[in-house]
């Protein structure tokens, strides 16, 4: 159990456009979900926290107008990058929470902005 | 201010080789600490949560234990198939998030 997916999983647009990334909890419902970056060879720095029915909190220096995020339902939250640039280009991750604590990470989703 | 520092930063051994990944921490009131393990290119796969002092946890190779100040990830005998990178996150009792160290590169020469 807890498995988590995300759509796409990887993605090529062109500067200028907006791209949504799906995320879903396939076995579970969660009431919290989280998104993430990660760049090569680092850690995975949180971008916001995303809770079902409700505004997303953003972490500082995360643009909430670029990163539109949604939370519709207990298994689905969407990551929508606006106005897609260069250094937009990352691995987008997202996560559920089942119970109490514990995470379960989609598998990710490689965004190239060319 | 919470934080997480793991190390080694990256550690190669030999197949069959025991070793142990450390995860210090500081947290304002510790919920649980977590252990996932990540393949190039893929989401973090769950292993452990760890919630209090003296805690072990054990899954085929992999054990981890906790302390109130670091927690430990002992690989026994291990295999080519284990080598990944082992990331160590916190969560503190205020908070929904949890904050990640930046990993250990783990290479196991067959």
């Amino acid at each position: 159990g807890a498995v988590v997916s995300q759509h796409p999983s990887w993605v090529i647009c062109k500067s200028g456009t907006s791209v949504k990334i799906e995320c879903r909890s396939l076995d579970f419902q969660a009431t919290t979900m989280f998104w993430y970056r990660q760049f090569p060879k680092q850690s995975l720095m949180l971008m916001a926290t995303s809770n079902e029915g409700s505004k997303a909190t953003y972490e500082q220096g995360v643009e909430k107008d670029k990163f539109l995020i949604n939370h519709a339902s207990l298994t689905l939250s969407t990551l929508t990058v606006t106005s897609a640039h260069p250094e937009d280009s990352s691995f987008y991750i997202c996560s559920a929470r089942r119970a109490a604590d514990t995470q379960y990470f989609g598998p990710g989703t490689r965004l190239t902005v060319l | 201010e919470d934080q997480v520092t793991q190390s080694p930063e990256a550690l190669r051994l030999q197949e069959g080789e025991s070793s142990s990944l450390n995860c210090s921490y500081t947290v304002s009131g510790l919920r649980g600490l977590f252990w996932y393990r990540q393949d190039p290119g893929k989401g973090p796969e769950f292993l452990f949560t760890l919630y209090s002092a003296g805690e072990e946890k054990e899954k085929e190779r992999l054990k981890a234990t906790l302390t109130k100040k670091e927690s430990f990830l002992h690989i026994t005998a291990p295999k080519p198939e284990d080598s990944a990178t082992y990331l160590c996150a916190v969560q503190a009792n205020r908070d929904d998030k949890i904050i990640f160290g930046k990993g250990t590169r783990l290479h196991i020469l067959p």
